[in-house]
């Protein structure tokens, strides 16, 4: 049964410090998408790549958070210097894409982050 | 103006009830619809696609009005399994595979 995997599942740290969440996605989905879900806003879509190029990161805050796909297995979200208000679950999301199709999002379980 | 948006709720329904969920979403490029489930704590995971003729999976209609701009969810002799979040999403214009959730629309069904 292939799932996203996401690591840690829970990240507790103090404001200024870096944080590093990562995805493993699904073998052979070639889309992954970074989401941030508050209570407050919802689900929001930070980034995402297709064929590990970023696509589009307009959601995502420039000055401190940084998305990469270092390999097809691996993504990786990075917030440096983290703040209380980044407190969120950050959810990691692929899919396989073809031309202008477009198919179901498999979700990972999430990193519950508190940045204290 | 949220690009797509849900009534919260909370819907408080008996077992057996049926009950409708609308969403609308203001981008009229907007090309692809779905409705996801997430349960409390849990990831998000596809309840199902909406196509503009309308369709159904069991229990669950769900139905697209291009002209108004919106989607429906339909779900017939709820279950009290069927307590969660429903989260309406849209995917917007051509080229692109960016998606946006609309807020989710919570429901509680009692026994």
């Amino acid at each position: 049964d292939a799932r996203v995997t996401q690591t840690p599942r829970d990240k507790v740290t103090e404001m200024g410090q870096e944080v590093t969440m990562r995805c493993q996605p699904i073998l052979g989905h070639n889309t992954v998408f970074w989401y941030r879900q508050t209570m407050m806003q919802g689900l929001e879509l930070l980034a995402y790549f297709r064929n590990r190029a970023p696509l589009d990161d307009s959601g995502m805050p420039k000055d401190r958070f940084s998305a990469e796909m270092p390999d097809a297995t691996l993504a990786t979200l990075k917030i440096q210097p983290s703040e209380p208000r980044d407190s969120a679950v950050y959810f990691c999301a692929s899919g396989l894409t073809r031309d202008s199709s477009y198919n179901e999002q498999f979700f990972g379980p999430g990193t519950r982050l508190t940045v204290l | 103006r949220k690009e797509v948006e849900q009534d919260p709720g909370p819907f408080n329904v008996p077992e057996g009830a049926t009950v409708a969920f609308n969403c609308t979403y203001s981008n009229s490029a907007s090309q692809s619809f779905f409705w996801y489930r997430q349960d409390c704590r849990k990831e998000p995971k596809l309840l199902m696609s909406v196509y503009s003729s309308g369709n159904e999976d069991g229990r669950f209609t769900a139905q697209l009005n291009r002209a108004s701009q919106y989607i429906s969810l339909l779900i017939r002799d709820s279950k009290l399994s069927d307590s969660a979040t429903y989260l309406c999403v849209v995917r917007k214009g051509t080229g692109g595979f960016k998606t946006i959730f609309g807020a989710g629309t919570r429901l509680f069904v009692k026994a």
